[in-house]
């Protein structure tokens, strides 16, 4: 069974600070690692589609990493803002089934 | 704007009624895909669709139906045979189905069985 996991679950912050999470997923057959931000009573967005080890993204204050043979991937904020408060799922690309697996998030909050 | 539509935002259901859900695009995205999210959990698929007139179930496609008429259009139909329907639900579409593909989503329908 393909698992995905995101650390931590939850994270408080102070305005300024920069703050990072992890995605750990599986690092055999490897085709995609997918990052979202979902706000509350909003649309989830994509934020990063990942596909070559070692690649690193960035949008704005807010880059990725990827590191497909060790099966995990950074998502840094810097400077965080309270409009960064949500909550970010990571999600798998299982090639053999055509379908992301989702992990369950990190919820970041921001206090101004 | 190009976006995905969902309808309702909050749906009350009577036990033992079917109800669907509306989920409309105007991206031009072949791909749609419902998901169903609970507590705990991460999003689960229910059921998408790659090209009109076809589609496929998902991981929990059970007491569940779709039909993709029209390329803009894929509503979920939660019948009675879904034991526990209550839960939030999530229209997703993209415009290929390779990994590399992003997907965009809709704002949810929140079913409540009462």
């Amino acid at each position: 069974i393909l698992n995905v996991e995101q650390s931590p679950q939850s994270l408080h912050v102070q305005e300024g600070d920069s703050t990072n999470f992890t995605c750990s997923f599986p690092s055999s057959n490897f085709y995609a690692l997918h990052w979202y931000r979902w706000e509350t009573a909003k649309s989830p967005e994509a934020l990063f589609v990942m596909t070559l080890n070692g690649d690193e993204k960035k949008k704005g204050r807010i880059s990725a990493t990827l590191n497909t043979k060790e099966g995990y991937s950074y998502l840094y904020i810097k400077g965080s803002q309270p409009e960064d408060s949500a909550t970010y799922l990571c999600a798998f690309y299982d090639g053999n089934n055509r379908k992301l697996i989702w992990g369950l998030g990190t919820s970041l909050a921001v206090n101004p | 704007d190009g976006g995905i539509t969902q309808s309702p935002k909050y749906l009350f259901r009577k036990e033992g009624q079917n109800v669907t859900l509306s989920c409309e695009q105007n991206l031009n995205h072949d791909a749609m895909y419902w998901y169903r999210q609970d507590p705990g959990q991460g999003l689960r698929l229910i059921y998408y669709s790659q090209i009109v007139n076809d589609f496929q179930k998902g991981d929990i496609a059970e007491g569940y139906s779709v039909s993709r008429e029209k390329k803009e259009s894929f509503p979920l139909t939660v019948t009675s045979a879904q034991k526990n329907p209550t839960a939030f639900y999530l229209c997703a579409s993209r415009s290929g189905t390779g990994g590399s593909y992003g997907y965009t989503f809709g704002s949810g329908t929140r079913l409540t069985v009462v």
